[in-house]
């Protein structure tokens, strides 16, 4: 089947460590989104890449990371540098252009110990 | 940053009524509107994507309109069922970029 694959599911991240959350499409989608969901707020977008080794900042990329090496692959780092950590990340995808519909990997929840 | 806003926040309503809810979002540089379903535990689903001022679009109990020139989109679903119970989130796109702006989405619970 296809889709988005996100993992881990639970996440926890001691002060100062980095860590990357993973998210791998089968799809063949062009384009890929990281974002993140606090308690009553929408959706931010961190980053997003249309094009393999490429990406642009998303509205709150602070403290983030990300690459593109594969078409298949977002990888996402969150670094020390990121003070408030703790949240949902939700992982999308989709075709570049026209009427694209974006695909939703399951999500991770990032806490801090 | 775009400003989408979606309405009701929350809505408990009784198995069997029908129900609306409202995406604002900025009438300028429309490209397209998004409405997805999102069930606890699971992915967001997409239900609908709208492109032109005046669009209807259905989908079994749940349809959507859209007027791009006042910059509001309305969810509705008649005869709610348990299993409509989610929330649902609206996304608008600008110009023909791949950006999406979300709302906060409007949780439903719908009574048995």
């Amino acid at each position: 089947d296809g889709g988005i694959t996100q993992s881990p599911k639970y996440l926890f991240r001691k002060e100062g460590q980095n860590v990357t959350l993973s998210c791998e499409q089968n799809l063949n989608h062009d384009a890929m989104y990281w974002y993140r969901q606090d308690p009553g707020q929408g959706l931010r977008l961190i980053y997003y890449s249309q094009i393999v080794n490429d990406f642009q900042k998303g509205d709150i990329a602070e403290g983030y990371s990300v690459s593109r090496e594969k078409k298949e692959s977002f990888p996402l780092t969150v670094t020390s540098a990121q003070k408030n950590p703790t949240a949902f990340y939700l992982c999308a995808s989709t075709h570049t252009g026209g009427r694209v519909i974006q695909y939703f990997g399951a999500g991770t929840r990032l806490s801090v110990l | 940053i775009l400003n989408v806003e979606q309405s009701p926040q929350s809505l408990h309503v009784q198995e069997g009524d029908s129900t609306n809810f409202t995406c604002s979002f900025p009438s300028s540089n429309f490209y397209a509107l998004h409405w997805y379903r999102w069930e606890t535990a699971k992915s967001p689903e997409a239900l609908f994507v709208m492109t032109l001022n005046g669009d209807e679009k259905k989908k079994g109990r749940i349809s959507a309109t859209l007027n791009t020139k006042e910059g509001y989109s309305y969810l509705y679903i008649k005869g709610s069922q348990p299993e409509d119970s989610a929330t649902y989130l609206c996304a608008f796109r600008e110009g023909a970029g791949n950006q999406f702006y979300f709302g906060t989405g409007t949780s439903l619970t719908v009574i048995p």
